[in-house]
Parts: structure tokens; C-alpha cells; sequence
């Protein structure tokens, strides 16, 4: 297994442009989930899914689009980038939603946004 | 909402001394608990989680932690820590949504 993968690993936007980080998992997991990690703010829950064709919003989702089209996939889109929005991202899946699982995290995507 | 706190956000230590990271959450109703490690350069991985049952819970490592329900408390421990246990650690709280919260992180120097 792959576990989650993500990419790009490194992306370099300027603002106003859109782009989507991609996410996949290959463990059939029904919970799947992004975070962005900024310094001294730990790891803040964006969008997560709860299966194919659920979304629901996190703490931060303003300025990001999710869907769930499948239960691998699960990308993140950024409809018109801001500074704001420079960050690690993070993946992650878990077998389902309940907190008995563990969740899977993929190895972050690093935006910056000029 | 949902809130997890880490009052400790640096922590320097020698070899062999012995560690303890606080956490705290805000939700009064049933929780589960994790605690997350993320070496440089690496992605997070689970260190160990608490769902119910005995209340000290032995994780990966040699770490182990202590829920306290009445503290709302959820403290990380190791009687003595390695260079390699330098890190950032995240203490992450879920509640009965599906939204896993977690902690600003503490960052863990360990010097040989």
C-alpha cells in the first residue's frame, strides 16, 4: 500500500491564481480529511468527508473547495489564492469517521503564496 | 468548539531526563484523545490514543500518557528521553463529531 500520497510536494502560487492539491489513499478508508499547518498554530481541520459525496467544513474552510467524487480521491482546490493561504497541507484518512481509528496522515504539500 | 491547549510550546532537555508535555481540552462529554509525533522532515504519526477504559495508556517508544477526566487533561510522558525523541508533538482531541482538534504542537529539543 501506498498509504496517502499528496501532491505536488512544493507549489509557488501568486495571488489570485487558483490550483488543487491532490490526495489519494489506497486503504479504502471512508474518512478522509485536510489540514494546514502554520507555525505555532499546530495542525487547524479545513474540509473532511465522511465518505463519497459528503463534505462537511472544518475550523479554517473559507477560501477552499473540497469533493469526494470517489472514495480514494479527495482534492483540495484553492479558488483564488491569497498570502493568507501560504502553509504545509496535510492529508489525511482514517478508516471511518468515529475516533476508533487512526488516522493516516499523507507527507504535506508546501504553498506559498506570492 | 471543540479547543486543545498546549501550554509548553518549546522544551529543551538533556539526555536521560525525564519529560512531561501538558494538554488540556475544553469538551466535558465523552473524548477521544491522541498524541501525534512528527519527526523533521516527516509527516505526522500517531504516538498513542486513549478511547476509554485504563486511564494511563502505553504508547510507541516508550511513551505513555495520562487522562484525566476531571482535569480534562491528557499529559505526555517518558522517565527519559533520547536525541532522537526530538520532535514536535501534537495532542489532538475528538469530540462526538467528526472533527479531530488539535493543539498548537510542542516542539522538543533533546540535546545528547
Amino acid at each position: 500500500n501506498a498509504g496517502v500520497t499528496q501532491t505536488p510536494k512544493f507549489q509557488v502560487l501568486k495571488t489570485g491564481q487558483s490550483m488543487t492539491l491532490q490526495c489519494a489513499q489506497d486503504m479504502n478508508h471512508e474518512y478522509m480529511s485536510w489540514y494546514r499547518q502554520d507555525p505555532g498554530m499546530g495542525l487547524r481541520l479545513i474540509h473532511y468527508s465522511v465518505g463519497a459525496g459528503i463534505t462537511d467544513q472544518g475550523e479554517v474552510p473559507n477560501g477552499y473547495n473540497v469533493s469526494r467524487s470517489t472514495t480514494e480521491d479527495f482534492p483540495l482546490r484553492l479558488l483564488s489564492a491569497a498570502p493568507s493561504q501560504t502553509s504545509v497541507y496535510f492529508c489525511a484518512s482514517s478508516r471511518d469517521g468515529t475516533g476508533f481509528t487512526e488516522q493516516y496522515f499523507g507527507p504535506g504539500t508546501r504553498l506559498t503564496v506570492t | 468548539a471543540q479547543s486543545v491547549s498546549q501550554h509548553n510550546h518549546h522544551v529543551i532537555l538533556s539526555e536521560a531526563a525525564s519529560l512531561e508535555l501538558g494538554c488540556n481540552y475544553s469538551y466535558g462529554g465523552t473524548v477521544n484523545l491522541f498524541w501525534y509525533v512528527q519527526y523533521p522532515g516527516q509527516h505526522l504519526q500517531l504516538l498513542l490514543k486513549y478511547f476509554s477504559g485504563d486511564p494511563l495508556v502505553k504508547g510507541i517508544k516508550g511513551f505513555e500518557a495520562e487522562f484525566i477526566k476531571s482535569k480534562f487533561s491528557f499529559n505526555l510522558r517518558k522517565p527519559s528521553v533520547q536525541w532522537s525523541d526530538t520532535a514536535e508533538y501534537f495532542c489532538a482531541v475528538k469530540d462526538s463529531s467528526y472533527k479531530l482538534i488539535f493543539g498548537s504542537g510542542t516542539r522538543l529539543l533533546v540535546r545528547p
